[in-house]
């Protein structure tokens, strides 16, 4: 299984600032068909299911903000939002669809300083 | 746009067998192109893939859990579901359903979830 593992697991960012989420593959999830990075971010809120934000590692889901981007390669990547709103406050997750097993990391606690 | 509605019931006693479906809104299973799989969280805790069906069929299994775990499609109830035996107080957890345009693709639309609770 490919493990996913995210730093930190929680953070607090004040609102206007920089938020960066890290998450490390414990193999490439980068596929040579398509030169593609198989990686993806979701966004979850108390009582609510998981939202992609980002796949293939950098390309934004439709609807989601502009200040989110993501970046990497090979085993590391990052989730960064740029400029924290007060409606960013949620798990993080970042998730390989490598190969199955579909693999999750553990999560990153985003919270308001 | 899919829509994904999981139902099935809240309480099922250790031993027995989880039964769940989800709904399918906005689209056809039988149109071939998406895979449809459930992914679990049990409270307070991470993600966990259990698996994906494909319209004809083929199933994709977590290991973990494949010895206990059916998925299938029911196309003409545009619905799918999910079957996990001998459940442990282990397999209390919320349940999604969820769908992607390939299998090594993101997940683009989930369920709301249903909290299953093992327990007698």
């Amino acid at each position: 299984d490919i493990v996913m593992t995210q730093s930190p697991d929680s953070l607090a960012v004040s609102l206007g600032e920089r938020a960066t989420i890290n998450c490390k593959s414990s193999q490439t999830v980068l596929h040579n068909s398509n030169n593609e990075h198989f990686l993806a971010w979701y966004q979850q809120k108390p009582g609510q299911p998981p939202k992609l934000v980002i796949y293939w590692a950098s390309t934004r889901e439709s609807g989601v903000p502009d200040r989110f981007s993501g970046s990497g390669s090979g085993t590391d990547f990052t989730l960064t939002i740029s400029s924290l709103q007060a409606e960013d406050v949620a798990v993080y997750y970042c998730q390989q669809y490598y190969t199955t097993p579909l693999t999750f990391g553990q999560g990153t606690r985003l919270e308001i300083k | 746009q899919l829509q994904l509605q999981e139902s099935g019931p809240g309480l099922v006693k250790p031993s027995e067998t989880l039964s769940l479906t989800c709904t399918v809104s906005g689209g056809s299973i039988s149109s071939g192109s998406h895979y449809w799989g459930w992914i679990r969280q049990p409270p307070g805790k991470g993600l966990e893939w259990i698996g994906s069906v494909y319209h004809n069929g083929d199933t994709y299994y977590n290991p973990s859990l494949k010895s206990r775990v059916t998925t299938s499609v029911d196309t003409s109830k545009n619905q799918f579901s999910l079957k996990m035996t001998s459940v442990t107080a282990a397999d209390t957890a919320v349940y999604y359903c969820s769908v992607s345009r390939e299998l090594y693709n993101p997940l683009h639309y989930w369920g709301q979830g249903t909290l299953v609770t093992v327990s007698t």
